[in-house]
C-alpha cells in the first residue's frame, strides 16, 4: 500500500522557519500532485498548497511548498513563523491503488 | 462563498445503520465532484468515498467497501453517506469536502465542512 510518511512532531520559534517533510513510499512522488492542509484544533482542515507549490487565494506567502526526487519526499515550508501557525498539517496525493492518499500528520508547535 | 454543511451523525449501535447529507451551497453542485473524509478522535484524516458530478462515477476505500454508498442529489445540492454494518473503528468526524481538479489523480480537497461526529458503540 502507498504511504505518505511525516514526522509527528516539529517546533520552532516565532519569526523562525520550519519545514515539514512527506515521503512517498513507493514510485516518484513527483508522478502525482502534493497537497497540503492546516488543521486547527477543533476545525476542519483548509488548504495551504496544492498541486506542489500553488497557494490558494489568501494563503500568505510564507507558505510554500516543494518536492525532492532525490529523496521521494515534499516539503511544506513556513517562514516567519506566528503563533497562529501552530497546527496540525497533513500532506495528501494520489495513489492509483488507495487513491486519495493522506500523511499520518505533524505537529507543529510554536514556541 | 463555498458553503458545506453535514448533519446526520450521532450515537449508533454496533451493526447499526447512518445516514450522512452535506447541504452545498455557493458553486455549482453538479459541476464537481465531491467527496467524504473522515477522522478519528485524536487520528489523522482518512479519505472514504468519492463521487463524480453527475452520480455515474463513485469511489471507496476499501475499509468501507460493500457498507459504505456514496449519492447526490443534485436538485437539492446534497451529497449524502448511506453507512450500514457500522463498526466502532467507524467513530469518527465525517466531512465533506468538494474536490477541485481536472482530472481524478489531480483532484484534491480545497473546501471542507465542519464536520459532524458519528459514533458507533453499544
Amino acid at each position: 500500500n502507498f504511504m505518505l510518511t511525516q514526522p509527528h512532531s516539529v517546533s520552532e520559534s516565532p519569526g523562525k522557519t520550519v519545514t515539514i517533510s512527506c515521503t512517498g513510499s513507493s514510485g516518484s512522488i513527483a508522478s502525482n500532485y502534493v497537497q497540503w492542509y492546516q488543521q486547527r484544533p477543533g476545525s476542519a482542515p483548509t488548504t495551504v498548497v496544492y498541486e506542489d507549490n500553488q497557494r490558494p487565494s489568501g494563503v500568505p506567502d510564507r507558505f510554500s511548498g516543494s518536492i525532492d526526487t532525490s529523496s521521494n519526499s515534499a516539503s511544506l515550508t513556513i517562514s516567519g513563523l506566528k503563533t497562529e501557525d501552530e497546527a496540525d498539517y497533513y500532506c495528501q496525493s494520489y495513489d492509483s491503488s488507495n487513491l486519495w492518499v493522506f500523511g499520518g500528520g505533524t505537529k507543529l508547535t510554536v514556541l | 462563498e463555498v458553503q458545506l454543511l453535514e448533519s446526520g451523525g450521532g450515537l449508533v449501535q454496533p451493526g447499526g445503520s447512518l445516514r450522512l447529507s452535506c447541504a452545498a451551497s455557493g458553486f455549482t453542485f453538479s459541476s464537481f465532484a465531491m467527496s467524504w473524509v473522515r477522522q478519528a478522535p485524536g487520528k489523522g484524516l482518512e479519505w472514504v468515498s468519492a463521487m463524480g458530478g453527475s452520480g455515474r462515477t463513485t469511489y471507496y476505500a476499501d475499509s468501507v467497501k460493500g457498507r459504505f454508498t456514496i449519492s447526490r442529489d443534485n436538485s437539492k445540492n446534497t451529497l449524502y453517506l448511506q453507512m450500514n454494518s457500522l463498526r466502532a473503528e467507524d467513530t469518527a468526524v465525517y466531512y465533506c469536502a468538494k474536490f477541485r481538479g481536472k482530472l481524478w489523480s489531480d483532484y484534491y480537497f480545497d473546501y471542507w465542512g465542519p464536520g459532524t461526529l458519528v459514533t458507533v458503540s453499544s
